[in-house]
């Protein structure tokens, strides 16, 4: 069964710096994909970033990047230059590519809050 | 592009009422689901359908029923509310076996009274 950990408390970072949220997750399965969420306090969910179990390269998508840990089965998300926008609530998400299940699985979330 | 519609937005239920709530999506995908949002609970999925026909419970599957009859449109049906099951529900869509994002809706906000 897959299984996504998100243990930080509510994350605080003062603005333009940059902040790390960790996510780790468990699979047996070796074909997988990594997703990261944002769900600010209007409650859409926002899809930021991806990244496949095969992938070699970690991803970026403009200030967002995924430090891929696969031995360590981590997948943290890196914020640069952090914005007032960006507070708001993370979720990590994980699905599996073999068998005939391909559910999401989804952390219990992060709150990250922004100083000015 | 509508995406994922999801209706209606907000909903109060007394506890032993019935409602269904509906979820439709214009973009093909063969992959829908069901999840609930509660406090410091993240999202848990309900059910899930991977095409027409085709159904499979997920984590929190009690109280809850679903169908796929089309692959446009995924309803939740609570069959008998209880206080338990207030929360924010969303649904979303995707590919199946993709690394493409799940398209969400907006979210229902339901309350069971």
């Amino acid at each position: 069964a897959q299984k996504i950990t998100q243990t930080q408390p509510g994350m605080f970072v003062q603005e333009k710096e940059a902040v790390t949220l960790d996510c780790t997750y468990d699979t047996s399965d070796p074909s997988y994909g990594l997703f990261w969420y944002k769900q600010p306090s209007s409650g859409e969910m926002i899809f930021l970033i991806y990244q496949g179990s095969y992938d070699q390269q970690n991803a970026t998508e403009g200030r967002y990047s995924l430090n891929f840990q696969k031995a360590r089965k981590s997948a943290n998300l890196v914020i640069s230059a952090s914005q007032l926008g960006d507070s708001a609530m993370y979720f990590c998400a994980m699905r599996v590519y073999t068998g005939a299940n391909s559910k999401l699985t989804f952390g219990k979330g992060i709150t990250l809050s922004v100083r000015p | 592009n509508a995406g994922v519609t999801q209706t209606p937005k907000f909903q109060v239920l007394k506890t032993g009422q019935s409602m269904t709530l509906q979820c439709a999506q214009d973009m093909n995908h063969e992959y829908m689901s069901w999840y609930r949002q509660d406090p410091g609970m993240g999202l848990r999925l309900i059910h899930y359908s991977v095409g027409a026909g085709i159904t499979d419970q997920g984590e929190v599957p009690n109280g809850y029923n679903v169908s796929r009859s089309t692959t446009e449109d995924f309803p939740l049906r609570l069959l008998s509310a209880a206080p338990s099951q207030t929360s924010v529900y969303f649904c979303a869509s995707s590919p199946t076996y993709s690394n493409q994002p799940q398209h969400f809706g907006d979210g229902t906000r339901l309350s069971i009274l």
